[in-house]
């Protein structure tokens, strides 16, 4: 079975500090691709970060960096230097037969 | 070009009638993809389309619901006999490669559902 899990449904941090989220997931596929997706307030969904499972090099978008560890099917999620706009659901996700979401991580910056 | 959008925004309906969702993805995407989200649930896929195929219909909750894409643009989600359950927001969200390219999914802003 192929399953994406979210342990942590909410979470806080302070202005620029430092927040780590955490996804685990199963896949018996070869090759696959981990997303980050991030959920406003708004509602509007949209990609954070993304990994392609054959790389080992962990992919970084300024702020954002993801800790991949393949063997430990582990695949988590840094925010450095939070700013009030990263206030949001966080999902974690993996491609497969379909597209498997986390339930998801609600991260609150508090000024 | 614009992105992902859905109509309606907000639909509500009594149980019973039946329902359908629109999804216009951005110009040139060949996959789209329905989710459903339930409150304080994450995304259940629904279906995905390459093109006007849906290689696996699987993850439809039940015969009351179906989904089609036509000229490999638009794509309805329709719900038969609405139940309360069915009370969710539906997303869409089109990209431009399949399920097994690493191509980013750009979402609709949904349809919130509610079924009296």
């Amino acid at each position: 079975a192929q399953t994406v899990t979210q342990s942590q449904p909410e979470m806080s941090v302070q202005e620029a500090e430092t927040v780590t989220l955490s996804c685990t997931y199963d896949t018996s596929e070869s090759n696959y691709y981990l997303f980050w997706y991030k959920q406003p307030p708004s509602r509007q969904m949209i990609l954070v970060i993304r990994q392609e499972a054959y790389k080992q090099q962990n992919a970084t978008e300024n702020r954002f960096s993801v800790n991949f560890q393949k063997a430990a099917k582990s695949f988590s999620l840094k925010i450095s230097d939070s700013q009030l706009g990263d206030t949001a659901m966080y999902f974690c996700a993996m491609t497969g037969n379909q597209f498997y979401f986390g339930t998801g991580t609600s991260l609150t910056v508090i000024p | 070009g614009a992105g992902v959008s859905q109509s309606p925004s907000n639909k509500v309906t009594e149980k019973g009638k039946d329902v359908e969702l629109r999804c216009d993805p951005i110009s040139g995407h060949t996959a789209l993809y329905w989710y459903r989200q339930s409150l304080g649930q994450g995304l259940e896929f629904l279906i995905y389309f390459q093109g006007n195929s849906a290689p696996d219909k699987s993850g439809l909750p039940s015969d009351r619901f179906s989904a089609e894409r036509t000229g490999g643009s638009v794509s309805t989600l329709t719900i038969q006999r609405t139940q309360q359950e069915d009370s969710a927001v539906y997303l869409c969200a089109s990209s431009l490669g399949g399920l097994a390219s690493r191509d980013e999914q750009f979402f609709g802003p949904g349809t919130r559902l509610t079924v009296l």
